[in-house]
């Protein structure tokens, strides 16, 4: 079983709907969890980033952490054609100096809004 | 403006030479990472350095080396002794210490052995 796992879609939605992205772990011990953008082609650009439980909010997003379930959602309200592209996960521990600081990323969710 | 570059955007290779891929980074970060991108498998960690003149294998470090010679640079080689070298490479950094998990990507180059 993997540690973190992400469904791949895809994922096909209208412009204007309700997008929701979610991704499991199984390592307890995760305390930052993290939401990457990455257009076709090119490098994950960090959207959204969030410490332990709770809610976060930056624009039509809102990151989503519930450690008891182990679940974290990546919620995107009016979606527009350009939220077009794969969403990764990610994740990491609390990390001490010079540790073996490391991501464990899902395997990303393909989204298509359709206009 | 501050930020990754990578070089180049694409690569090709015959099998059985090794290549070597180019990072940069002007973001006076301490960390840099480079990762592997195959369809499928998501994001899978080859080297990484905390600091100048020291890094650690990754996840699938067989068949790849690096350097850290500077702080702005992180080459990757990809040896011939890598069996399925094709796939999409990333180079990643972070300010390090505590703030490692807060990384930030290069635009990518993508290998294909010919």
């Amino acid at each position: 079983q993997k540690e973190v796992e992400q469904d791949p879609g895809p994922l096909s939605v209208p412009e204007g709907a309700i997008v929701s992205l979610n991704c499991t772990y199984s390592n307890s011990a995760f305390q930052y969890f993290m939401w990457y953008r990455q257009y076709s082609r090119k490098g994950p650009e960090l959207l959204m980033y969030t410490y332990s439980s709770g809610n976060k909010e930056d624009g039509r997003f809102t990151a989503q952490v519930d450690k008891s379930s182990k679940y974290i959602s990546l919620f995107i309200r009016d979606s527009q054609p350009s939220d077009s592209a794969t969403y990764l996960c990610a994740m990491s521990p609390i990390i001490s100096n010079f540790g073996n600081e490391k991501l464990t990323f899902g395997t990303g969710t393909r989204l298509t809004i359709i206009p | 403006d501050g930020g990754i570059t990578q070089s180049p955007k694409y690569l090709f290779r015959k099998e059985g030479q090794n290549v070597t891929l180019s990072c940069e980074q002007n973001l006076n970060h301490d960390a840099m990472y480079w990762y592997r991108q195959d369809p499928g498998q998501g994001l899978r960690l080859i080297y990484y350095s905390q600091i100048v003149n020291d890094f650690q294998k990754g996840d699938i470090a067989e068949g790849y080396s690096v350097s850290r010679e500077k702080k702005e640079s992180f080459p990757l080689t990809v040896t011939s002794a890598q069996k399925n070298p094709t796939a999409f490479y990333l180079c990643a950094s972070s300010l390090g210490g505590s703030a490692n998990h807060e990384q930030f990507f290069g635009p990518g180059t993508r290998l294909t052995v010919l």
